[in-house]
């Protein structure tokens, strides 16, 4: 089992690029979870999906953040455009069974310059 | 608003001692409770997790121990090796909804 994949593991870009983050979950799991560290304010949760559908969106910052699920094998959170705050380690992770324990990727380092 | 708190930011303890790592949250709602460990450039990985209706869990050198009265709940590593060097993450969730709330961390540091 290759766990949960995420690309890129490192982006630099340029406040007011588009930035998209890709993750693709472990096979067979249900839930997917987008989440977000900081040093301020530690880990977040950003937005969750059972079986593709969006089912709690509340944590995402604002409108230029956006995630959609359209397989069960992939998710993408978009962030247009990017500001320098956004700067942080996003983390996708997925999990078979609500409540379970849930299964992340190694995050992809974004950096907003 | 901090939900889950890990007031500790850093430990250190020598290798073979007991290393204890605490945790306290605010929700009474919080039903379940899970312990993280994550590696540098790693994702958090699972470690140990407790339901409201036990107060404590073993799992080889790992035991959580839950007061629910203190709204408290403490991870402990005995025997503690340089290879439990890592940033420690106690998570909760309730049973009302799903999301996880995470402490900010306590970063473990064996010695030999």
């Amino acid at each position: 089992d290759a766990g949960v994949i995420q690309s890129p593991r490192h982006e630099v870009t340029e406040m007011g690029q588009e930035v998209t983050l890709r993750c693709k979950p472990i096979s067979g799991h249900d839930y997917l979870f987008w989440y977000r560290q900081t040093m301020m304010r530690g880990l977040e949760l950003l937005i969750y999906f059972n079986n593709n559908v969006p089912i709690d969106d509340s944590g995402m910052p604002e409108d230029r953040f956006s995630a959609k699920m359209p397989n069960a094998s992939f998710s993408t959170l978009k962030i247009q455009p990017s500001e320098p705050r956004d700067s942080a380690v996003y983390f996708c992770a997925s999990s078979h069974i609500r409540g379970d324990e849930q299964y992340f990727g190694p995050g992809t380092r974004l950096t907003v310059t | 608003d901090q939900q889950v708190k890990q007031n500790s930011p850093s430990l250190s303890v020598q290798e073979g001692r007991i290393s204890i790592l605490n945790c306290d949250y605010t929700n009474s709602m919080f039903d379940y409770f899970l312990w993280y460990k994550k590696y540098p450039a790693e994702g958090p990985t699972f470690l140990i997790s407790i339901s409201s209706i036990k107060d404590k869990n073993e799992d080889g050198r790992f035991t959580v121990f839950l007061n629910k009265s203190a709204k408290h709940l403490s991870l402990h590593i005995v025997p503690s090796q340089p290879g439990d060097s890592a940033v420690y993450f106690c998570a909760a969730s309730a049973h009302s909804g799903y999301a996880l709330n995470f402490g900010k961390g306590t970063s473990l540091l064996v010695t030999p």
